[in-house]
């Protein structure tokens, strides 16, 4: 079974500058998390998505973030513009089939904004 | 709202000893607690799944336990070997929300 795929792997960019991050749940699962994870710290979600439903966006900072996931299969998690605080791995992970609530997670995407 | 603790946030022990790692939680209405292994800069890797009307969870050499009334889980890891050092969180979910812990920063001393 293919995990979840996350790209690009690495990303740096100036300050003020888009960048989006796109993610490929497992196959059949029905929720999608998008989450930011800070050096030392644990992961702190921004959205979580039951199809194409966003169900929480309460930590999303909507100014300068914005997600979709339109055909309630993969995700787009875009920053525009980047602050040099948005720098922190973002992980995408999924959950659903028959082991609902197990979250799986994706290798994350590394944002370093200069 | 939910706060969950990882406490030692470090911890080094030798080869072979077995060990526990704590997660405590504030709000013991919760659906489920869930352990990740995390290696350095790779994502999280699921352990064990505990939903609230369980106690326990095994798999191999981890065992993970549940007390809702107290709010604390435990991962019991025996007989440790060097590949198990990683960071270890825990993941509490609830109604509203996902919480995870900062983790427990694994070094296993050969």
């Amino acid at each position: 079974e293919a995990g979840v795929v996350q790209s690009p792997r690495y990303k740096i960019i100036e300050k003020k500058q888009p960048v989006a991050f796109w993610c490929n749940p497992i196959s059949g699962h029905n929720t999608l998390y998008w989450y930011l994870q800070n050096l030392g710290q644990g992961p702190e979600l921004l959205i979580r998505y039951e199809n194409e439903e966003a169900v929480d966006d309460s930590q999303l900072p909507k100014d300068r973030f914005s997600a979709e996931r339109l055909k309630g299969v993969d995700s787009t998690l875009k920053i525009q513009p980047a602050e040099l605080g948005d720098s922190a791995v973002y992980l995408c992970a999924s959950s659903g089939g028959d082991r609902d609530y197990e979250q799986y997670f994706g290798p994350g995407t590394r944002l370093t904004v200069t | 709202k939910q706060e969950v603790t990882q406490i030692p946030a470090a911890l080094s022990v030798p080869e072979g000893e077995n060990l526990v790692l704590n997660c405590s939680f504030t709000d013991s209405a919760i659906y489920n607690l869930q352990w990740f292994r995390q290696d350095p800069g790779k994502g999280l890797t699921s352990l064990l799944l505990i939903q609230s009307s369980q106690r326990e969870q095994t798999s191999g050499r981890l065992n993970a336990s549940l007390d809702k009334s107290s709010g604390r889980s435990t991962l019991y890891i025996a007989a440790s070997q060097p590949g198990d050092s990683a960071t270890y969180l825990c993941a509490v979910g609830s109604a509203s929300k996902i919480i995870f812990g900062s983790g427990t920063r694994l070094s296993i001393r050969p």
